[in-house]
C-alpha cells in the first residue's frame, strides 16, 4: 500500500511569489493534514481538510491556503511569499471519525526556499 | 493551548547502549504518537499511545495519561536510531490537530 506522497520534493521561489504544494493521502483516508516546520520553530499545525472541508486551521496568516479535491488530494498555496516561509512543509493523513483518535502518516515532506 | 515538552533535549550514546526519552504534557489528551524523524526530515511512526504500553522490537514506550507523560524505551541502540525523536498529542476530538514537543536528538556513536 502506497504513503502519503508529496510534490513537489524542493522548490525555490524569490520573495512575493506563490508556491503550491501538493499531497496525496494513503487510500481510504479521508482527512489530510498540513504541518510546517521552519528551522527553530518546531513543528506547527497549519491546516486539515475533510471530506473537502477545511476543519481546523492554525496561528498562520491568510496568505496560506488550501483545498481538497474529490479524490482527498491536497494542495497547500503560500501566496506573497516571505523569507520566513523557507520551511519543510509535511503533509499527513488519517481517516477521520467522530470521537475516536486516529493515527496520522506523513509525507516525505517539501523543502521550500525562499530567496 | 496544551505543552508538550521533551527531555532531554540532546542524548548522545555509544551503540548497544540504553535510552529513555520522556514527553510531558500539561492535559489530557486523546491521541499520543511517537516519531523518528530522518535526516531527510520524514516521520516515522513509532507508536500510537495515548494509554498503556507498547513493544516494537528493540523499542517500546509506555504512556500514563493519568500523570500526562510518556517515555520511549530504546534498547541496544544501533547507529540508525540517531535522528530526532518527536512526542506529538491531540486534545480534542473534533480538532485533529497534532501538538509537537521539541524534540530530543539522539546521536548514536559507533
Amino acid at each position: 500500500e502506497a504513503g502519503v506522497t508529496q510534490s513537489p520534493t524542493h522548490l525555490i521561489k524569490t520573495r512575493g511569489q506563490q508556491a503550491t504544494l501538493r499531497c496525496s493521502p494513503i487510500s481510504g483516508h479521508t482527512s489530510v493534514y498540513w504541518y510546517q516546520q521552519a528551522l527553530g520553530l518546531g513543528l506547527q499545525f497549519l491546516l486539515w481538510y475533510d471530506e473537502g472541508e477545511e476543519r481546523n486551521r492554525g496561528n498562520f496568516p491568510p496568505r496560506f491556503s488550501g483545498r481538497q479535491f474529490p479524490n482527498y488530494s491536497s494542495e497547500l498555496n503560500v501566496n506573497a511569499l516571505e523569507l520566513e516561509d523557507s520551511a519543510l512543509y509535511l503533509c499527513a493523513s488519517s481517516l477521520y471519525r467522530t470521537k475516536v483518535a486516529e493515527t496520522q502518516y506523513f509525507g516525505p515532506g517539501t523543502r521550500l526556499l525562499v530567496l | 493551548g496544551i505543552q508538550v515538552e521533551q527531555s532531554p533535549p540532546d542524548l548522545i550514546l555509544q551503540e548497544g547502549a540504553n535510552s529513555t526519552l520522556r514527553c510531558n504534557f500539561s492535559d489530557s489528551v486523546n491521541n499520543l504518537q511517537w516519531f523518528h524523524q530522518n535526516p531527510w526530515g520524514q516521520l516515522i511512526n513509532l507508536f500510537y499511545i495515548p494509554s498503556g504500553t507498547k513493544q516494537n522490537g528493540r523499542l517500546s514506550a509506555t504512556t500514563v495519561a493519568t500523570e500526562r507523560y510518556s517515555l520511549l524505551y530504546i534498547s541496544s541502540s544501533q547507529t540508525t536510531d540517531s535522528g530526532v525523536y518527536f512526542c506529538a498529542v491531540e486534545q480534542d476530538f473534533g480538532n485533529e490537530k497534532l501538538t509537537f514537543g521539541t524534540g530530543t536528538r539522539l546521536t548514536i556513536i559507533p
